[in-house]
C-alpha cells in the first residue's frame, strides 16, 4: 500500500487548528498510525489504530479516518509541534508516507 | 523504562556487509508479543521499514530488500542484529531500531548513521 501525505509543507500560526492528510492506495482498515519527528531526533509515536492516543501524548493531537483517507488534527498548534509528521500503515505490508513538514508562520 | 541503542561501523565500502547491533533494556525479546524492528532514513528523506524479529523468533523483511537482509536476536543479552549484504551508496542512512508492539514502534533508539563510500 502506498501512502500519499498532503500537504508536503504546512505553515500555520500558534493556536491554529491544523489538519494533515494521509491517503492510501488501498483500504487501510484503520491500521494507520502517525509519527512525529523533530529535527535531529528519532520519530515518536503519536496515534495508532487511526484514533488511539499513545500514552503521554497531549490531547490536542487526534486522529480520524476510514477506508483510504485519514487525518491527523492538532486542535491548537503549539511552538513545540514544529516537526515532520509521517503516517504509517500496517494493514498490508508496512509503509510510511513521505511526510508533512509543519512550521510556524 | 524501555531504552534502545544502535551501534554500527559508521562507514563501510560498497559491496561489503553492514552489521548493526541494537542493545536494549526494559523488556525481553522472549516475552509474548514483543518485537524489535529496524527502520532507516536517508538524510532529509522519509522512513523505510526494513525488518522485524519477534519474541517467537519469527522474522519479516521488507520485500524490496528481502534477500539482502538478515535479522536475528540474542535474547540472553538483550540484543538484536541486522545484516545488510552488498551495500551501495543507496544504503547510506540513519538506521533505527525500535521496540515493536502490534506492528507499531513505541520506543526508538537514537539512530546510528551509516555511510557507504569508497
Amino acid at each position: 500500500i502506498q501512502l500519499t501525505q498532503s500537504p508536503s509543507l504546512l505553515s500555520a500560526s500558534v493556536g491554529d487548528r491544523v489538519t494533515l492528510s494521509c491517503k492510501g492506495s488501498q483500504n487501510i482498515n484503520n491500521y494507520l498510525a502517525w509519527y512525529q519527528q523533530k529535527l535531529g531526533e528519532a520519530p515518536k509515536l503519536l496515534i495508532y489504530n487511526t484514533n488511539s492516543l499513545q500514552t503521554g501524548i497531549p490531547s490536542r493531537f487526534s486522529g480520524s479516518g476510514s477506508g483510504t483517507d485519514y487525518t491527523l488534527t492538532i486542535s491548537s498548534l503549539q511552538p513545540e509541534d514544529v516537526a515532520t509528521y509521517f503516517c504509517y500503515q500496517y494493514n498490508n505490508g508496512l509503509t510510511f508516507g513521505s511526510g508533512t513538514k509543519l512550521e510556524i508562520k | 523504562q524501555v531504552t534502545l541503542k544502535e551501534s554500527g561501523p559508521g562507514i563501510l565500502q560498497p559491496s561489503h556487509t553492514l552489521s548493526l547491533t541494537c542493545s536494549f533494556s526494559g523488556f525481553s525479546l522472549s516475552t509474548y508479543g514483543m518485537g524489535v524492528s529496524w527502520i532507516r532514513q536517508p538524510s532529509g528523506k522519509g522512513l523505510e521499514w526494513l525488518a522485524s524479529i519477534w519474541w517467537n523468533g519469527n522474522t519479516y523483511n521488507n520485500p524490496s530488500l528481502k534477500s539482502r537482509l538478515t535479522v536475528s536476536k540474542d535474547t540472553s543479552n538483550n540484543q538484536a542484529f541486522l545484516k545488510v549484504t552488498s551495500v551501495d551508496t543507496a544504503d547510506t542512512a540513519t538506521y533505527y531500531c525500535a521496540h515493536t508492539f502490534y506492528n507499531n514502534y513505541d520506543y526508538w533508539g537514537q539512530g546510528v548513521m551509516v555511510t557507504v563510500s569508497s
